[in-house]
């Protein structure tokens, strides 16, 4: 089974709205969690990883103040798309990883599908 | 930054035939991942080669890594319907902890 969650699986909200999405570790707690944005038929282009405790850490070109992360549980993060404006439609997908394991995959959750109207 | 290059990104074979994938990447790393993606949906990693490995199979998979060439290659073997998928390589960068690298992927059709 799944053991990483992610929810919604697809959202459509209107211009300006924020959206909340949540990525869980259900068998495992995961210290350090990525976000993950793929445009259609693209490859994943990584946002930003996510520490448990502590600040996210972004990649070049991406807007903290627009997608925020929050990782306050060693089992869940989440990222917030503020203000969503229809060029932020796209699948975002997390992915978490079991720290008692080396050398081990990424665990991927489901994805959500944004379209921002 | 994305620093995987996959070929070819399309990929069209008959049911039964085997299907080559390549991934070429430009650092130095701790593995390589090959990940699949059915339409719409998360990632299933398929299997993971350390750098310090050459080959590894897994089924019907084989994976072999090339370092000095920094490539790496994906055979499906007997390939069936149920393959047709995105196939994704992933790398781990040296410096990059459990950061994965996502290659350009190649879209398999496999046409029964």
């Amino acid at each position: 089974g799944a053991v990483v969650s992610q929810h919604p699986s697809r959202v459509i909200c209107k211009s300006g709205t924020s959206v909340k999405i949540e990525c869980r570790s259900l068998d495992f707690q995961a210290t350090t969690m990525f976000w993950y944005r793929q445009f259609p038929k693209k490859s994943l282009m990584l946002m930003a990883t996510s520490n448990e405790g502590s600040k996210a850490t972004y990649e070049q070109g991406v807007e903290k103040d627009k997608f925020l992360i929050n990782h306050a549980s060693l089992t869940l993060s989440t990222l917030t798309v503020t203000s969503a404006h229809p060029e932020d439609s796209s699948f975002y997908i997390c992915s978490a990883v079991n720290p008692g394991l080396n050398n081990s995959p990424l665990h991927f959750g489901n994805g959500t599908r944004l379209t921002v109207t | 930054s994305q620093q995987g290059e996959e070929d070819p990104q399309a990929l069209s074979i008959q049911e039964g035939e085997n299907a080559t994938m390549n991934c070429s990447y430009k650092t130095s790393i701790n593995n390589l991942q090959w990940y699949r993606q059915n339409s719409g949906r998360g990632l299933v990693h398929l299997i993971l080669i350390r750098s310090n490995e050459r080959e590894k199979h897994s089924g019907r998979l084989r994976v072999t890594l090339d370092t000095s060439k920094k490539s790496s290659s994906l055979l499906i073997t007997a390939s069936r319907a149920a393959d047709t998928a995105s196939y994704f390589c992933a790398t781990n960068p040296l410096q990059g902890a459990q950061k994965l690298v996502f290659g350009q992927g190649t879209r398999l059709t496999i046409n029964p």
